[in-house]
């Protein structure tokens, strides 16, 4: 099975891009669907989006206009750009992998990152 | 966007008695793509059930799930102390992805 690790800053400021980055490991970013999820303290859980290496990526219609999800091959990374960030948008962001498709469900996942946003 | 709703949204019970979760969707969920998962305080979800009612690997047959088109059930035949955590479904047949909002299973 597949590791995931995700890595960033843990505050931002308001309207600044979260950056984070997912490292992979035990095996190969080029293959799967690689998606990024979030909860806020206390919360349920969103999907963000997805990015399959040879296809493209799908966003969730509520953040699609702020975000944007990459792979680095050389690095066998995810990467997570979210854009016009508030305080809304706290929350642990976890990557996650669907072995089995578009249309399979979370089979890995991160650890999770906490990333609060505040001046 | 299918919308899922959980019921309880809490569940108070002993170890060794048995919990019961409803997912309800408010469209048919397609070739019933409906998951559950556990997540315990700091930590990430973990899978146990997919395909409505195929349990993951290293899932214990304590945990089963059952269901179709708009109606699911996640069962735990005898709670264990370390079973005590939230539980959330989650539909993969439609993009976007959703989950319910989470049923804590507490003592």
């Amino acid at each position: 099975q597949v590791q995931l690790q995700e890595s960033g800053p843990g505050l931002v400021k308001p309207s600044e891009t979260l950056s984070l980055s997912c490292t992979v490991s035990g095996g190969s970013i080029s293959t799967n669907y690689w998606s990024w999820i979030r909860q806020p303290p206390g919360k349920g859980l969103e999907w963000i989006g997805y990015i399959y290496y040879n296809w493209g990526t799908n966003y969730n219609p509520s953040l699609k206009s702020r975000v944007t999800i990459s792979v680095d091959t050389s690095k066998n990374q995810l990467s997570l750009k979210l854009s016009s960030m508030t305080a809304a948008d706290t929350a642990v962001y976890f990557c996650a992998t669907q072995t089995y498709g578009a249309n399979s469900y979370f089979d890995s996942w991160g650890r999770g990152t906490l990333v609060t946003v505040s001046s | 966007e299918i919308v899922l709703t959980q019921s309880p949204g809490t569940l108070s019970l002993s170890p060794g008695e048995r919990a019961t979760v409803s997912c309800r969707a408010s469209q048919s969920v397609s070739s019933n793509y409906l998951a559950w998962y556990q997540q315990r305080p700091g930590q990430a979800p973990r899978l146990l059930i997919y395909g409505a009612s195929s349990r993951a690997p290293g899932i214990p047959d304590n945990f089963s799930g059952s269901g179709s088109g708009t109606d699911f059930t996640l069962t735990i035949r005898r709670l264990e102390p370390e079973d005590f955590a939230v539980y959330y479904c989650q539909q993969y047949g439609s993009s976007p992805w959703t989950f319910g909002q989470g049923t804590k299973v507490e003592i």
